[in-house]
């Protein structure tokens, strides 16, 4: 079946450092979406890429679709304790395109 | 706040224990997912509901179901427990219109500890 790997597993930088996340998939994705779960929380939706190529900016954070559609990203730059989360990126998945595949999720860690 | 809430928050019960997770989704939403959260693991989806009627199942194991009422509430039945269904259940609503290109909002989850 499908998979959404992500990578890395986990994070550690230093406040004010660059920190990027990178999801792939087994399979052509026709969308993908982004989510933030904080430590002790419920995971909270970003944002979602359609297009081939498309990269879209929430202030520091910048999230690109592969032109292959099938691997995406999230940039966060100049990071602040405010990104400690993890990381989710989800799918449709390829059985059906009712349901979302999560990736395992990139936990990231904010020293300050 | 997401406008979908879960209760309860916190539940412990026993090896072999039934239990009945609720949802309620945003206002509006006609879609609800249920996910499973396990230590240190990522979201696995066991089944969604639309108005109603099952839509979508993924990885639910026999001993689980689920149901969505008139009202759009849903719950999440786990029987014959064991001690490796400790995890966060975690309930999403989304309007249901495009399904997977929805917004799935999560509610606060529930967290299920079987001793």
């Amino acid at each position: 079946g499908q998979q959404v790997m992500q990578i890395p597993q986990y994070q550690h930088v230093q406040e004010g450092e660059d920190f990027t996340t990178y999801c792939n998939s087994s399979t052509t994705l026709s969308n993908i979406q982004w989510y933030k779960q904080r430590p002790g929380g419920h995971p909270v939706f970003l944002i979602q890429l359609v297009k081939s190529g498309e990269v879209k900016k929430q202030k520091r954070l910048t999230f690109q679709f592969g032109e292959a559609k099938k691997n995406s990203s999230l940039h966060i730059t100049a990071t602040q304790t405010t990104d400690v989360g993890t990381y989710f990126c989800a799918g449709p998945s390829s059985g059906s395109a009712r349901q979302l595949t999560f990736g395992s999720g990139t936990q990231l860690t904010v020293l300050p | 706040d997401s406008g979908v809430t879960q209760t309860p928050k916190h539940l412990i019960t026993a090896t072999g224990q039934r239990v009945t997770l609720r949802c309620s989704p945003r206002s509006g939403d006609l879609s609800v997912y249920w996910y499973q959260q396990s230590l240190d693991q990522g979201l696995q989806f066991l089944i969604q509901y639309y108005n109603g009627e099952e839509r979508a199942k993924g990885n639910i194991l026999e001993r689980f179901s689920a149901q969505q009422f008139p009202d759009l509430h849903s719950e999440l039945n786990l029987s014959s427990l064991e001690l490796g269904d400790s995890a966060l259940y975690f309930c999403a609503s989304s309007v249901g219109i495009r399904d997977v290109t929805d917004t799935q909002y999560f509610g606060p989850g529930t967290r299920l500890t079987v001793l």
